[in-house]
């Protein structure tokens, strides 16, 4: 199973934007890349996909290289409730199975 | 719609005592996880069901986990007899395929100690 690496943790603003890294350098051409994002005391919760093009949702963006070999997910207004542990993870198609690292711990300042 | 209901939340025994934790996934999921994540680390996957049919155990400690779906929709996780190292948040998620991909609906979790 590929790898990602994220660094252990970040420090953000209230209101501003927050970019959070993942590199992926031994992707293979079915894996999609994942966000999933820990509240505290919280099951994981889904954030975002994508597999070769950006995408943008209700709740982040996710910009991807055009090499696929990293990617970054964007929240574009950082609120407390977004203070959680984020979960970059790389997953083919057969069933979904999720292989979950140290993830990024993300705090927010007020 | 329901989320991914688990119960107990919090469920507190003895070392060597047997425990159970109960999942219900969103109606219309056919595939079911069960992770354990210990403090300060990701989940880690021990189960994944198709329907009724477990499709990948290969972390599941099978000398003292057991796990069933029966009729692939609830399932039922037991840890019998319940070591000190098996203090830790159980968790059962769900999904369902669609555009190739599987995204999971995460329950709140079982916190698990055994003293």
């Amino acid at each position: 199973d590929a790898k990602t690496t994220q660094p252990n943790s970040m420090e953000s603003n209230e209101e501003e934007p927050v970019h959070l890294p993942c590199n992926h350098s031994t992707i293979s051409g079915t894996d999609y890349i994942h966000w999933y994002r820990q509240l505290p005391s919280q099951g994981p919760e889904y954030v975002i996909h994508g597999l070769t093009s950006n995408v943008n949702n209700r709740m982040a963006s996710l910009a991807i290289a055009e090499d696929r070999k990293s990617s970054t997910l964007i929240l574009h207004r950082a609120t407390l409730r977004d203070a959680a542990v984020y979960y970059c993870i790389l997953s083919g198609t057969q069933g979904g199975k999720l292989i979950f690292g140290q993830g990024t711990e993300l705090s927010v300042k007020p | 719609e329901a989320g991914v209901v688990q119960s107990p939340r919090y469920k507190i025994i003895e070392k060597k005592q047997p425990v159970a934790f109960w999942c219900n996934p969103i109606s219309g999921h056919n595939t079911l996880y069960w992770y354990r994540q210990n403090l300060g680390q990701g989940p880690e996957l021990l189960i994944r069901y198709e329907n009724e049919e477990a499709v990948d155990d290969s972390q599941l400690p099978k000398d003292r986990f057991s796990a069933e779906r029966l009729k692939g929709v609830d399932s039922t996780l037991k840890i019998q007899p319940a070591e000190l190292g098996d203090s830790a948040v159980y968790l059962c998620a769900s999904s369902k395929r669609l555009a190739g991909v599987h995204t999971q609906y995460f329950g709140p979790g079982t916190r698990l100690t055994v003293l």
